[in-house]
């Protein structure tokens, strides 16, 4: 089962405007969201988190967003560059702390 | 400071056949993990070792995975026989912390993609 959902399999942005993607997750126990970005032929890296205790968190040019009451978050990419063009996966674990991850959101940055 | 290596990065064999990959985590590291990441999926986690025991091995199909990690430090997931399901890039990923967890770091290595024919 899918705990972790992107629904959105890809995303094309024009350079310099905002991505936005999207996550939602079912397990009310998660309390650790994290947000990895994956080049073709390398492993994911990671990109930045947010505890439940908080509500943003703000990296640069990347903000991540969580909704707990709507089991939903989001990170924000502003402005896009042309470097952003990737696969940017959700993941989200409890206090077990294994990772659940999500099917990933290919974004492509237009010139 | 190195990385996650991971050999070889492709491999291609048919069904019923065996094949194994190793990883070697970034030095220090005392945990490390096994992903499996079918086409248009995210990772799944197929085993994790603290040091040299395991810590989750819940999702390994142990009649055909096997995975071992002497002396806590390199790793190598087996397959034997392969399916046609397990066509997959399989990463390996390690941690600092001698606890795991999802608030440490992973880091990942390449990946060796898996097709079975």
């Amino acid at each position: 089962d899918q705990q972790v959902k992107q629904n959105s399999p890809s995303l094309s942005v024009q350079e310099g405007r905002i991505s936005i993607l999207n996550c939602d997750y079912t397990n009310s126990m998660f309390d650790y969201f994290l947000w990895y970005k994956k080049y073709p032929a390398e492993g994911p890296t990671f990109l930045i988190s947010i505890s439940s205790i908080k509500d943003k968190n703000e990296d640069g040019r990347f903000t991540v967003f969580l909704n707990k009451s709507a089991k939903h978050l989001s990170l924000h990419i502003v402005p896009s560059q042309p470097g952003d063009s990737a696969v940017y996966f959700c993941a989200a674990s409890a206090r077990d702390y294994k990772l659940s991850f999500g099917a990933g959101t290919t974004v492509t940055v237009r010139a | 400071e190195a990385g996650v290596a991971q050999s070889p990065r492709y491999k291609i064999i048919e069904k019923r056949q065996s094949v194994a990959f190793w990883c070697n985590p970034i030095s220090g590291h005392a945990t490390l993990y096994w992903y499996q990441q079918i086409l248009g999926q995210g990772p799944k986690l197929l085993i994790q070792f603290q040091n040299n025991g395991v810590v989750d091995d819940s999702q390994l199909p142990k009649d055909r995975f096997s995975a071992e990690r002497l002396k806590g430090v390199d790793s190598t997931l087996k397959i034997q026989p392969a399916k046609l399901e397990d066509s997959a890039v399989y990463l390996c990923a390690s941690s600092l912390s001698s606890s795991g967890g999802g608030a440490d770091e992973q880091f990942f290595g390449p990946g060796t993609r898996l097709t079975v024919l």
